[in-house]
């Protein structure tokens, strides 16, 4: 069965640094596009970012883009996403999900989600 | 940027049925998935594509979409349908953008 389980969350300070990962099982990693969304504490779903299912295309929400990075290392089933110049409103649980979609076609909606990592950005 | 707009609040008694809308701008040409989340957990897909259920949905779950609304449509609902649901699009901009509705808190009475 598919899984996804996020690690690396914390709490950091503002400006510094984390990284998440996101270990794959149950499916080939490599065929499908994979998500960042976010949900701040009592908030809603916010998608963050998207790399295409052989790294060739990534997309970022607004908030996050040029200070977040999103990769994926097929040869070890993994998603990561590298987020640098934290602040207090990056704050939430990050899930990663899989894009339902063949290769090359873009994923319109996420069919397995993670179970999330808290990150928690305060001083 | 393509807003999505959920009521905050729908409430329903047992055994009747919930109606969650989902406006958007044009939304009737796109297509729009639902994920329910209940406390503590991580969202599940319910319907996809407007109005398809993954397998291990229950047939209760329907959707449709037209001009300027969705609707997720609950039948016989359920204590354990008590959630929040939250709509999504794919639209693209040059970029590509998900985009999820602020969610809906379904409270059954």
């Amino acid at each position: 069965q598919v899984q996804l389980v996020e690690s690396g969350g914390g709490v950091v300070q503002p400006g510094r640094s984390l990284r998440l990962s996101c270990a794959a099982s149950g499916f080939t990693f490599s065929n499908y596009g994979m998500h960042w969304v976010r949900q701040a504490p009592g908030k809603g779903l916010e998608w963050v970012a998207h790399i295409w299912y052989d790294g060739s295309q990534k997309y970022y929400v607004d908030s996050v883009e040029g200070r977040f990075t999103i990769s994926r290392d097929n040869s070890k089933n993994t998603l990561y996403l590298q987020m640098n110049s934290l602040r207090a409103e990056d704050t939430a649980v990050y899930y990663c999900a899989r894009g339902e979609a063949a290769p090359g076609d873009v994923p319109l909606y996420f069919d397995y989600w993670g179970q999330g990592t808290l990150v928690t950005v305060s001083s | 940027s393509y807003v999505l707009t959920q009521p905050p609040s729908v409430s329903v008694a047992p055994g009747k049925t919930a109606r969650i809308t989902c406006g958007g701008n044009n939304i009737g040409i796109k297509r729009v998935h639902w994920y329910q989340q209940k406390p503590g957990q991580a969202p599940v897909l319910v319907v996809y594509d407007d109005s398809d259920r993954p397998s291990g949905i229950p047939e209760r779950f329907s959707g449709s979409n037209s001009g300027n609304t969705a609707t997720l449509t609950i039948s016989r609902v359920e204590a354990g349908d008590e959630a929040d649901y939250y709509c999504q699009v794919w639209y693209s901009s040059g970029d590509h953008v998900w985009v999820f509705g602020g969610g809906t808190k379904l409270t059954v009475l």
